[in-house]
């Protein structure tokens, strides 16, 4: 049972447009999502957070928007650079922060065209 | 070191052996995660260390895999009588504690079992 998905294998974007990464959810306990990128042979590297109680977040290039309605978030990069092709995870958390085990998507493969 | 430190960076073994994956935390992080990512999947938690002690083992698939943190340092996941679907990278992951949750991961060792 896939609680985090990410039905988007791979999506492309050209330089200098916005990137849109999706992620929909089936746990509403989930109480805090984040975003973590990772390039090839490299461990993932954490890139913005947000909490159950928040909608939006913002740090620099990237925003992340949650609906917990629709228990959808998404990532936004605006605008996107070659440097942002990597792989994209969205990943939830349980428990209050208690054991801050995370719950992964299956990742989307973001390529940035020149 | 600066990062997460994970060795080896590679692992072959045979069907049947015992491995042992070594896990170096940014100095000073108490908290320490064991991941497991297979081919075309997010990671999948594993293990969790606060300190020494393991408060979350949940994620391990089985009585085969062990993993410790003696001195609330360095920590180990071994994995006794391999099999071929034990083949995978292994994430090592670090916090400053509980609460934390963007943590960060080491580069993974990738077991393959043959």
């Amino acid at each position: 049972d896939q609680q985090v998905k990410q039905n988007s294998p791979s999506l492309s974007v050209q330089e200098g447009r916005i990137s849109i990464l999706n992620c929909d959810y089936t746990n509403s306990m989930f109480d805090y999502f984040l975003w973590y990128k990772k390039y090839p042979a490299e461990g993932p590297t954490f890139l913005i957070s947000i909490s159950s109680i928040k909608d939006k977040n913002e740090d620099g290039r990237f925003t992340v928007f949650l609906n917990k309605s629709a228990k959808h978030l998404s990532l936004h990069i605006v605008p996107s650079q070659p440097g942002d092709s990597a792989v994209y995870f969205c990943a939830a958390s349980l428990n209050g922060g208690a054991t801050n085990k995370l719950i992964f998507g299956t990742g989307t493969l973001l390529a940035v065209q020149p | 070191g600066a990062g997460v430190s994970q060795t080896p960076s590679n692992k072959v073994t045979e069907k049947g052996k015992y491995v042992e994956l070594r896990c170096d935390p940014i100095s000073g992080h108490t908290a320490l995660y064991w991941y497991r990512q297979s081919l075309g999947q997010g990671p999948e938690f594993l293990i969790y260390f606060q300190g020494t002690g393991a408060a979350d083992d949940s994620g391990l698939p089985n009585d085969r895999f062990f993993a410790v943190r003696p001195e609330g340092s360095v920590s180990t996941l071994k994995i006794q009588r391999t099999e071929r679907g034990d083949s995978a990278v292994y994430l090592c992951a670090s916090s400053p504690g509980t609460g934390v949750y963007g943590y960060t991961f080491g580069s993974g060792t990738r077991l393959t079992v043959v």
